[in-house]
């Protein structure tokens, strides 16, 4: 069946520098959703990716499809202790599984003041 | 846009007891999912309604597990003869038919004594 693995398990960093995640799928994906689980939360949806090659920015988090439609990464840029939270690559593909999204198992970020 | 409602947020039982968990999705969200969450893992598929069909269970989904979304609206899942390992955070998601990522709800967290 359809995976999707997500490195690193976890990431510390100093306040201010830079975090990136990546995801691989083992089946080519219709769209990739990131989600942001802060602890105690529930996850909360950032972003859905559709088409080959997109790139798309919010603020500081920059999200990237793959040509292939198979893998995608999530950028933050000068984390912030606001940044504190796990995020979760989600796949969806139509042609196996209408209509469920396949998680993967997160990046926990923590971020140093 | 009330959110995804949950209830109840916690339950305790005991082994062997049978438990039902309650989601209300956003209104106008005709899709509404169940997922299971434990700790340090992503959320996993366990079933999907479109309207009040349920349309795609996971294998994950023992015979003990059942879930209705009888008029389309609300929706409960109903755990029989309960075990240990069915321990975890129950998250309930609804989305537009025409929307981008799932709303998720606080979920239930039950715990198997």
């Amino acid at each position: 069946g359809q995976q999707v693995m997500q490195i690193p398990q976890y990431q510390h960093v100093q306040e201010g520098e830079d975090f990136t995640t990546y995801c691989n799928s083992s089946t080519t994906l219709s769209n990739i959703q990131w989600y942001k689980q802060r602890p105690g939360g529930h996850p909360v949806f950032l972003i859905q990716l559709v088409k080959s090659g997109e790139v798309k920015k919010q603020k500081r988090l920059t999200f990237q499809f793959g040509e292939a439609k198979k893998n995608s990464s999530l950028h933050i840029t000068a984390t912030q202790t606001t940044d504190v939270g796990t995020y979760f690559c989600a796949g969806e593909d139509y042609g196996g599984s209408q209509g469920n999204l396949i998680f993967g198992k997160g990046t926990k970020l923590s971020v140093k003041p | 846009d009330t959110g995804v409602s949950q209830n109840p947020r916690h339950k305790i039982t005991k082994r062997g007891q049978n438990v039902t968990f309650r989601c209300d999705p956003i209104s106008e969200h005709n899709r509404l999912y169940w997922y299971r969450q434990t700790l340090g893992q992503g959320p996993e598929f366990l079933t999907y309604f479109q309207n009040e069909a349920q349309l795609e269970k996971s294998r994950l989904l023992s015979d003990r597990f059942s879930a209705e979304r009888p008029k389309g609206s609300f929706s409960t899942l109903e755990i029989q003869r309960t075990e240990q390992g069915d321990s975890a955070m129950y998250l309930c998601a609804s989305r537009h038919r025409q929307g981008k990522g799932y709303t998720f709800g606080s979920g239930t967290r039950l715990t198997v004594v």
